[in-house]
């Protein structure tokens, strides 16, 4: 049984430019979250998915982002015209749908904006 | 509104000192989750325990203990003896009602540092 991945593990792009993260979650688990954490903070919220279904979007989220899950299996999250700002790591976590639906997470994105 | 609050940024302890990470929350749910997750230099999040808020006894996992007190909101986090490889950041973390989104709110985090 593997855990979540996500891929690229780090990227490094310049201001402008779009970028894509990709998350596979634990088979069968049909509930995945995205994540951001910036340095010294915990993370924050940005996204839900139950199976194909984004069912909330944080205020974090801007017009820039998009997440998506097409076939309630692996999920994107494209950034548009990246930003300085937007350096940080990007956690995508999944979980089961049961009454202990603890997330577990996967290694996380790195993102740096030059 | 929920909140996570650690209030402890930096800890640092001699291996096999006995160490406490406090955590105290905020909630108006009467059903929620508690969680704490380590988060060692690689960067990866890894889950400890997880308890719900009917549930206030102690759990110990081996040198892991932890205290959970709903009178004064607060879930605390021991470590027995503690070695190097406990170095980490320790994070906090709450969620709301099962059926709901179950995102996490997370505290700041506490970094610790073994010193052998």
């Amino acid at each position: 049984d593997t855990g979540v991945s996500q891929n690229p593990r780090h990227k490094i792009t310049k201001r402008g430019q779009n970028v894509t993260f990709r998350c596979d979650p634990i088979s069968e688990h049909n509930r995945l979250y995205w994540y951001r954490q910036t340095l010294g903070q915990g993370p924050e919220f940005l996204t839900y998915f139950q199976n194909e279904a984004q069912l909330e979007k944080s205020r974090l989220l801007s017009d820039r982002f998009s997440a998506e899950r097409p076939k309630g299996s692996f999920s994107t999250l494209e950034i548009q015209r990246t930003e300085q700002g937007d350096s940080a790591m990007y956690l995508c976590a999944s979980s089961p749908q049961t009454s202990t639906d603890t997330q577990y997470f996967g290694p996380g994105t790195r993102l740096t904006v030059l | 509104a929920q909140k996570v609050t650690q209030a402890q940024t930096e800890i640092s302890v001699v291996e096999k000192e006995d160490v406490t990470l406090d955590c105290v929350y905020e909630t108006r749910d009467t059903t929620y989750y508690l969680f704490w997750y380590k988060q060692p230099p690689s960067g990866e999040l890894v889950f400890l325990i997880r308890r719900n808020s009917f549930d206030e006894q102690n759990e110990i996992s081996g040198r892991y203990s932890w205290n959970f007190q709903k009178s004064t909101s607060s879930f605390n986090f021991t470590i027995t003896a503690s070695q190097v490889v406990d170095s980490a950041v320790y994070f906090c973390a709450l969620s709301g009602p099962a059926g709901n989104n179950r995102k996490l709110i997370w505290g700041l985090g506490t970094s610790l540092a073994v010193n052998p």
